[in-house]
């Protein structure tokens, strides 16, 4: 079955270590995104990118980077530089090509950095 | 920039009933995709429903049907017959072009719960 991988489900850090959560998708899809999601917050857009080797900062960049060296895999490193980087994140991706084409969403991986 | 506002944080309805979600957004663009989204305790993000900007009948999807109002900058989603699967976070969502990219900004969501 066609999906976008997040793995892991759960992530654990000390403070001032960077960290990498994977991505990985196979449904061919152009576009890829990563969102972070706090309570009482929404999903707020960390970077996205449509083409390989191209992605664009988010609303909320700062402190993370990201890679597009393939279609399929969209890398998220989170840094010691994001002042608060425990949160739920989610991967997503969409067809890129097709206005409108609505996103399909990993399960997400929830960091904890202590 | 563009914002989206839901401002029902929580809201509630009995089972077998119909409940509205409200959505407000502000942008300047005049083409643009407005979509809701459900999270349910799993996380799983699960699109409910879309609509395109220049369309002006309302779109509908099986028990969910939403009231766009264009020139109000309003995107309410209508659930008919709410089930206990109904129960989740919903978000609404807006995106727009960006250069050649789309971007798609979403609400702070309102918690559904449907009760018994």
């Amino acid at each position: 079955d066609g999906g976008i991988t997040q793995s892991p489900k759960y992530l654990f850090r000390k403070e001032g270590q960077n960290v990498t959560l994977s991505c990985e998708q196979n449904l061919n899809h152009d576009a890829m995104y990563w969102y972070r999601q706090d309570p009482g917050q929404g999903l707020r857009l960390i970077y996205y990118s449509q083409i390989v080797n191209d992605f664009q900062k988010g609303d909320i960049a700062e402190g993370y980077s990201v890679s597009r060296e393939k279609k399929e895999s969209f890398p998220l490193t989170v840094t010691s530089a994001q002042k608060n980087p425990t949160a739920f994140y989610l991967c997503a991706s969409s067809i890129g090509t097709g206005w409108g084409s609505p996103l399909h969403f990993g399960n997400g991986t929830r960091l904890t950095v202590t | 920039a563009q914002t989206v506002t839901q401002s029902q944080p929580e809201m509630s309805v009995q089972e077998a009933e119909t409940v509205t979600l409200s959505c407000t957004y502000d942008t300047s663009e005049n083409n643009y995709y407005l979509f809701w989204y459900k999270q349910p305790p799993s996380r799983q993000m699960i699109l409910v429903i879309r609509q395109e900007a220049y369309k002006q009948q309302n779109a509908t999807e099986n028990r969910f049907s939403v009231n766009f109002q264009k020139a109000a900058k309003s995107f309410s989603l209508k659930i008919s017959d709410s089930q206990l699967g109904d129960t989740a976070m919903y978000f609404c969502a807006f995106m727009k072009h960006v250069g050649s990219n789309y971007k798609l900004t979403f609400g702070k969501g309102t918690l559904l719960t449907v009760n018994p």
